[in-house]
């Protein structure tokens, strides 16, 4: 596996709080994203960045927020968790070939 | 525009069987495509890319401009390529970014 890593591996957290979740790389790659995994829509960027402090908005990006201070860390928020971010939240990495992912963040909004 | 759609959900064969999954693609220049596998509750994986033009355990997929399909198949299913298989596509963006189908879940029966 390419190092990417995710923290924390699995959340539950109430409606209204914030969270963060975090991906680290040890591969120094310029582009990290974030996506969300639900079933029926398979996978779905929410936030990428193509270096430090650096980002673009994805597909779903409402309701989230990213930042990238360091090259190998890609922070994402969740100002005011909802039921709706409920989700698999995957990190990814690419050196312009492929991408590749981490082991994914369980996230349950009560 | 760029949208990947894989139309079965679920797939279900048994071992030693032929396996197709689709994979339809609308995008108006020339695209990279890919397939990734995901095995239960682990990380997305590369299975292959159309560039390199592989075989990785016993899967091929062959690109056809002409009907925008990338099909994954295997003539002989194992009970290990029980998963799910995701189609994606990279379009000529700077970001690199991945658009990915909605997935199909194999099951391969004893």
């Amino acid at each position: 596996d390419a190092g990417i890593t995710q923290s924390p591996r699995h959340k539950v957290t109430e409606t209204g709080t914030p969270v963060t979740l975090r991906c680290h790389q040890t591969e120094n790659h310029r582009y990290m994203y974030w996506y969300r995994q639900d079933p029926g829509h398979g996978l779905r960027l929410i936030h990428y960045s193509y270096g430090v402090k650096d980002t673009d908005k994805g597909e779903v990006s409402d309701g989230y927020s990213v930042s990238r201070s360091k090259t190998e860390d890609f922070l994402l928020t969740l100002e005011s968790a909802t039921s709706s971010q409920t989700s698999v939240y995957f990190c990814a990495i690419s050196d312009l070939s492929m991408q590749y992912f981490g082991p994914g963040t369980r996230l349950t909004v009560t | 525009a760029q949208r990947v759609t894989q139309p079965e959900k679920l797939l279900s064969v048994f071992k030693g069987a032929p396996v197709e999954l689709k994979c339809n693609y609308s995008y108006s220049g020339s695209p990279e495509l890919f397939w990734y596998v995901q095995y239960s509750r682990q990380r997305l994986q590369l299975l292959l890319r159309h560039i390199s033009r592989e075989s990785i355990k016993g899967f091929t997929a062959d690109l056809n401009k002409g009907e925008t399909s990338f099909h994954l198949k295997k003539p002989f299913a194992q009970e290990e390529d029980s998963a799910m298989y995701y189609c994606a596509l990279r379009g000529n963006n700077a970001g690199n970014m991945l658009t990915f189908g909605g997935g199909t879940r194999l099951m391969v029966k004893p």
